[in-house]
């Protein structure tokens, strides 16, 4: 069986300061993998996707940077946050790109002060 | 615009009872759709999918979907407490090589389930 994790559980940063966040799949090859964000109580925006290691694809524009360094691994990451950045970040992954079912992992609320 | 759209934005149902969502789509392109559930705090999680015009039933679960009135529904029936949840359509195209093809969500409907 999959399993997805993402690190840390929760963050409280301060404004300007840098941030990584890290979602690992075990269990899937090659797996399609997503960042998402979400805005308490809101809707989910797709931040950026990856089809292969090495390869990440930007989908919306927030002062934020992914990378896929291994297979099995995401990671998110800014060095300066803002404010706007609060939320939960959702880590996910697929089979196929898109056009099928996405499978999230647990979530990472930031707290930006 | 908002390209897939929810209502009702709010929704309370007796436990025992049947709960309703739609969701409706303004760009026909749109031809797969999804149902995901997210419990407070957790990642959302698939209910189902349906690509077909017609009904799909999973359990205490049916959606439907009309892909010419671009209108895909939820039905739950037999509604418990921890169906309590936010719940997301989400719409996707065919997806062509080298597009930045991505699922579009919806705003969320939040059901509450009373016992």
């Amino acid at each position: 069986a999959q399993t997805i994790h993402q690190w840390p559980v929760a963050e409280i940063k301060a404004v300007g300061s840098p941030l990584s966040l890290g979602c690992t799949i075990k269990g899937k090859s090659s797996p399609n993998l997503y960042w998402y964000w979400q805005a308490t109580g809101g809707t989910l925006q797709q931040l950026f996707y990856s089809i292969t290691v090495g390869q990440v694809e930007s989908v919306v524009q927030l002062n934020l940077s992914a990378s896929r360094p291994k297979d099995d691994q995401f990671i998110l990451s800014t060095e300066k946050l803002l404010l706007s950045h609060s939320g939960f970040y959702l880590c996910a992954w697929s089979r196929h790109f898109n056009q099928d079912t996405q499978y999230f992992g647990p979530g990472t609320r930031l707290l930006v002060l | 615009q908002q390209k897939v759209q929810q209502s009702p934005e709010s929704l309370s149902v007796p436990e025992g009872g049947m709960a309703s969502l739609n969701c409706t789509s303004s760009d026909r392109n749109f031809q797969y759709f999804w149902w995901y559930r997210q419990h407070s705090g957790e990642g959302p999680k698939a209910l189902m999918s349906i690509f077909s015009d017609g009904d799909k039933k999973e359990g205490r679960f049916t959606a439907h979907l009309n892909k010419a009135s671009l209108h895909v529904s939820l039905h739950i029936r037999d509604s418990q407490p921890s169906d309590s949840a936010l719940y997301f359509c989400a719409a996707s195209e065919p997806y062509n090589v080298g597009d930045n093809s991505k699922l579009i969500w919806g705003l969320g409907t939040s059901l509450v389930v009373n016992p």
